[in-house]
């Protein structure tokens, strides 16, 4: 079954407006997360590590004020995509880390993802 | 950002035949993970490889970590129509420190004809 899980699996929001999405580690705690965005026909791209208890870590060019990451607990993060453009649309995918980001034998597993499309 | 090279981009098979694909870097990594991704879907965990020269199996899938860690490829066997769908690899590279950052390759689009 599932392990991790994304709230809303789709969204249209008009230009201007803030979208929250959710990703939740069902079965295990996690204090490490990762978001992806992906373009169609194209690779997944690291956004940002989402860190339980600290600041998310972002790649370079993926700008902090608009990606808003909160890892509000063990079993859950948030990506809040501020001030929503057309150009924002894409699809955004957590991941969860099964035995720990650091660990030699760290698998990833992946939410169902977020089909957000901005008009 | 940094991507593993991925071939073949795009595989076109008819129904039964074996495939192949793999993935190379020049950097040398520890961890090897192959996914695959239906339209719409995240990617779903296929085979997790971790020491070099590894070779696992998971039903009709075979993939192995190169012996020079620097490779990876996935087999499929005997493909049917729900094997269609893009395959991922991604590999955790040494030095990477413990971010557990992955790095993907651009992935192999399969189509399979009944």
């Amino acid at each position: 079954g599932a392990v991790v899980s994304q709230h809303p699996s789709r969204v249209i929001c008009k230009s201007g407006t803030s979208v929250k999405i959710e990703c939740r580690s069902l079965d295990f705690q996690a204090t490490t997360m990762f978001w992806y965005r992906q373009f169609p026909k194209q690779s997944l791209m690291l956004m940002a590590t989402s860190n339980e208890g600290s600041k998310a870590t972002y790649e370079q060019g993926v700008e902090k004020d608009k990606f808003l990451i909160n890892h509000a607990s063990l079993t859950l993060s948030t990506l809040t995509v501020t001030s929503a453009h057309p150009e924002d649309s894409s699809f955004y995918i957590c991941s969860v880390p099964l035995g720990g980001a650091s660990s030699s034998t760290d698998t990833q597993y992946f939410g169902p993802g977020t089909r957000l499309t901005v008009l | 950002g940094q991507q593993l090279n991925q071939s073949p981009q795009s595989m076109f098979i008819q129904e039964g035949e074996d495939v192949s694909m793999n993935c190379t870097s020049s950097s040398i990594f520890n961890t090897w993970l192959w996914y695959k991704q239906d339209p719409g879907e995240g990617p779903v965990l296929l085979i997790a490889l971790y020491k070099a020269g590894e070779l696992t199996s998971n039903g009709r899938l075979t993939a192995q970590f190169g012996i020079t860690r620097k490779d990876s490829f996935l087999n499929i066997s005997a493909s049917i129509p729900s094997d269609v769908g893009i395959y991922f690899c991604a590999g955790r590279r040494v030095g990477s420190g413990n971010t557990g950052k992955l790095i993907f390759g651009q992935g192999t689009t399969l189509q399979v004809k009944p």
